[in-house]
């Protein structure tokens, strides 16, 4: 089937340690998003990548990294300078270049620091 | 800034009944705006888009309107069904970064 798959869908994370969530895709798509969700907020960008090899910030990139190295896959790594981590992170990816294209969202992957 | 607000943020309903979503924003140049429905711990799944152009739109028990000169839209539920019980996200994508600004949702549960 085609999609978009996150792991794990439950992660916990101890204080300072960095984690790294999964996102691939076989929809061949070429744009990839991450956002996080709080309770009672909207989905706030993190990164977003539009073609292999290439990444840009969001509106709130401080804490994370991520990396597009092949096209199939997006990776999200929280780090240890993310001071408020728990939160609820979707992927998404969608047909760059075209206005009215859909984002297809993963079931998203839930993070809790202990 | 880019803004989209929704009301109500919460709304309880009997099954059968119809209800309506609020949708207002301030995202310019306008692009397009979906509505999608997120169950609980689940990713988004759109149900509709509407472009500038088009003032209604239907999706089975699902009709969205687009008031572009308000910047209004909304999403009645008709004959609503316990399966309904979700989040309703409105998303708005503008013409010049083509970025995707959010409203925070309705939370909307059906009950028997």
């Amino acid at each position: 089937d085609g999609g978009i798959t996150q792991s794990p869908k439950y992660l916990f994370r101890k204080e300072g340690q960095n984690v790294t969530l999964s996102c691939e895709q076989n929809l061949n798509h070429d744009a990839m998003y991450w956002y996080r969700q709080d309770p009672g907020q909207g989905l706030r960008l993190i990164y977003y990548s539009q073609i292999v090899n290439d990444f840009q910030k969001g509106d709130i990139a401080e804490g994370y990294s991520v990396s597009r190295e092949k096209k199939e896959s997006f990776p999200l790594t929280v780090t240890s300078a993310q001071k408020n981590p728990t939160a609820f992170y979707l992927c998404a990816s969608s047909i760059e270049g075209q206005g009215n294209t859909e984002a297809f969202f993963g079931q998203g992957t839930r993070l809790t620091v202990v | 800034k880019n803004q989209v607000e929704q009301s109500p943020q919460s709304l309880i309903i009997l099954e059968g009944k119809n209800c309506t979503l609020q949708c207002n924003y301030t995202v310019s140049p306008f692009s397009n705006l979906r509505w999608y429905k997120q169950d609980t711990g689940r990713g988004p799944v759109s149900l509709t888009i509407m472009t500038f152009s088009e003032n209604t739109k239907s999706n089975g028990r699902y009709t969205a309107t687009l008031d572009a000169d308000t910047k209004q839209s909304s999403l009645h539920i008709t004959a609503s069904q316990l399966s309904d019980s979700a989040s309703y996200i409105c998303v708005v994508r503008d013409t010049g970064r083509r970025a995707l600004t959010f409203g925070s949702g309705t939370r909307l549960q059906v009950q028997p």
